[in-house]
C-alpha cells in the first residue's frame, strides 16, 4: 500500500532564516505529487504541485519554491521566511488513473 | 475560477443520529470530480467520500453518503449512526476532469458529535 511521510512534523524558525520541507511516498510509481497550505480557520490553498521529476507548476506567486529531485520526493523551500509564512502544510500524492488526492501527516510552521 | 461554499461553519449531532452536511459550488464544465474529507484532530486530511459528475447514482461508503444534484451544484454528505469518532472539520472539494491538476476546497464544516 502507498505511505506519503512528511517531516518534520513541527518547526519553529525566526523570520528571515531559510526553510526546508520534505515530503516522500511510497508504494507507488510516478506520483503527481502537491504542497498545500493551511491557513487558521480556512480551507486548503494549493501552492505547488508536479508530475514528473524536475517539473514544477506554481499556483500562487509567494515567498516559497518547490523542487522535485526524485520520482517521490517533494520539497518546499524558502530562502527567506516571513511571518505570513506560517501555517501548516499538506503534502499530497495521486495519480493519473485516480482523481483524489491522499495526504500526509502536514508539518506545523511558526514563524516568528 | 471554481469554487465551493460550505455554508455551515459549525454542525453538532448526538451520538447514534444522522446528520448532513451541506456543499455548494460553481463551474461551467461537465465533467468534475467532488470529493469529502475528513480532518480530525490530528490534521490529516482523510478521504471520506468522492463523486464522478457523470455518474447519477449517489456514492455511499459504510455510513457515510451523498445526495449528488448535478443541476443544483449541491454536495451535501450525510453522516448516518454518528460515532464519537466522526468529530473533525469536513471538507468538500472539486477537481476538474481534465486540465488544472488543483483540487478547490470549501472552507469547512466544524461537527461536533455530543455523547
Amino acid at each position: 500500500s502507498q505511505t506519503i511521510h512528511q517531516w518534520p512534523a513541527t518547526l519553529v524558525q525566526p523570520v528571515g532564516s531559510p526553510l526546508s520541507l520534505e515530503c516522500t511516498v511510497e508504494g507507488t510509481s510516478n506520483p503527481n505529487l502537491y504542497w498545500y497550505r493551511q491557513a487558521a480557520g480556512r480551507g486548503l490553498q494549493l501552492l505547488f504541485y508536479s508530475v514528473g521529476i524536475g517539473q514544477i507548476s506554481s499556483e500562487v506567486p509567494q515567498n516559497l519554491s518547490a523542487s522535485r529531485p526524485q520520482d517521490r520526493q517533494f520539497i518546499l523551500s524558502s530562502k527567506k521566511l516571513l511571518l505570513s509564512d506560517s501555517g501548516f502544510y499538506l503534502c499530497a500524492w495521486g495519480s493519473r488513473g485516480l482523481y483524489e488526492q491522499y495526504f500526509g501527516p502536514g508539518t506545523r510552521l511558526t514563524v516568528t | 475560477a471554481q469554487t465551493v461554499t460550505q455554508s455551515q461553519p459549525e454542525m453538532s449531532v448526538q451520538e447514534a443520529e444522522t446528520v448532513t452536511l451541506s456543499c455548494t459550488y460553481d463551474t461551467s464544465e461537465s465533467d468534475y470530480y467532488l470529493f469529502w474529507y475528513k480532518q480530525p484532530p490530528s490534521r490529516q486530511m482523510i478521504l471520506v467520500i468522492r463523486q464522478e459528475a457523470y455518474k447519477q447514482q449517489n456514492a455511499t461508503e459504510n455510513r457515510f453518503s451523498v445526495n449528488f444534484q448535478k443541476a443544483a451544484k449541491s454536495f451535501s454528505l450525510k453522516i448516518s449512526d454518528s460515532q464519537l469518532g466522526d468529530a473533525a472539520m469536513y471538507f468538500c472539494a472539486y477537481k476538474d476532469q481534465g486540465g488544472s491538476e488543483k483540487l478547490v476546497f470549501g472552507k469547512g464544516t466544524k461537527l461536533t458529535v455530543n455523547p
